[in-house]
């Protein structure tokens, strides 16, 4: 068990529809990043949160957004959802450098 | 442009045998080096690091290599164990001097591994 909490772990919806995923950071741990894998690639870093602050962002479309909160939480929003969003997201945790601690995912089915 | 690579999807040994998994990379700012295990139905589990001042780190069964002049580090497991069987991946990262990057992880596609008993 990593410590880092992901929910749902999976999560069915239609196109054009919106969702949020949830991640809480282990106890301690400041900064929070986004990482999406699809079918037959890697994981690919979407964006991070350092202490509530957006720290740094990558690949990730504009339909996404992401929060971090007071509390350390953090919520990954996908609007408009199309077919080619159906993958596992991971949440990973640091406490502010490496090596990052990733929760088991949630895993997004857009039909 | 894939900037990690794992160039085979798939590592077969028997157990008590050596597992080397393989990692190139391209990007020269990258400084900062990690393997991760995953099993199914999980997220990634860190593994072991390495820093591009070190060419070499143990931590048990594990040892990893950095030969940055080939951009290319290993990840070494000895002896290899059927609990072993599971996806490695290969990450890297800037960290940089100022210690003000971001520490987000590049991954490789991934290398299934697989112990035979």
């Amino acid at each position: 068990d990593s410590g880092v909490t992901q929910t749902p772990k999976h999560l069915i919806t239609a196109t054009g529809q919106r969702v949020t995923l949830r991640c809480s950071p282990r106890s301690g741990d400041l900064s929070v990043y986004w990482y999406q894998q699809s079918l037959d690639q890697g994981l690919q870093f979407l964006i991070q949160y350092y202490n509530g602050e957006e720290r740094a962002k990558g690949n990730i479309l504009e339909r996404f957004s992401a929060q971090q909160f007071p509390d350390l939480h953090s919520e990954l929003n996908l609007s408009s959802l199309e077919l080619g969003d159906s993958a596992l997201y991971f949440c990973a945790s640091s406490e502010i450098h490496l090596p990052q601690h990733f929760g088991d995912g949630t895993r997004l089915s857009i039909l | 442009d894939q900037q990690v690579k794992q160039n085979s999807p798939s590592l077969s040994v028997q157990e008590g045998r050596i597992s080397i998994l393989n990692c190139d990379y391209t990007n020269s700012m990258f400084d900062y080096f990690l393997w991760y295990k995953k099993y199914p139905a999980e997220g990634p589990t860190f593994l072991i690091s390495i820093s591009s001042i070190k060419d070499k780190n143990e931590d048990g069964r594990f040892t990893v290599f950095l030969n940055k002049s080939a951009k290319h580090l290993s990840l070494h497991i000895v002896p290899s164990q059927p609990g072993d069987s599971a996806v490695y991946f290969c990450a890297a990262s800037r960290v940089g001097g100022s210690g003000a990057g971001s520490y987000q992880l590049t991954f490789g596609k991934g290398t299934k591994l697989s112990v035979i008993p």
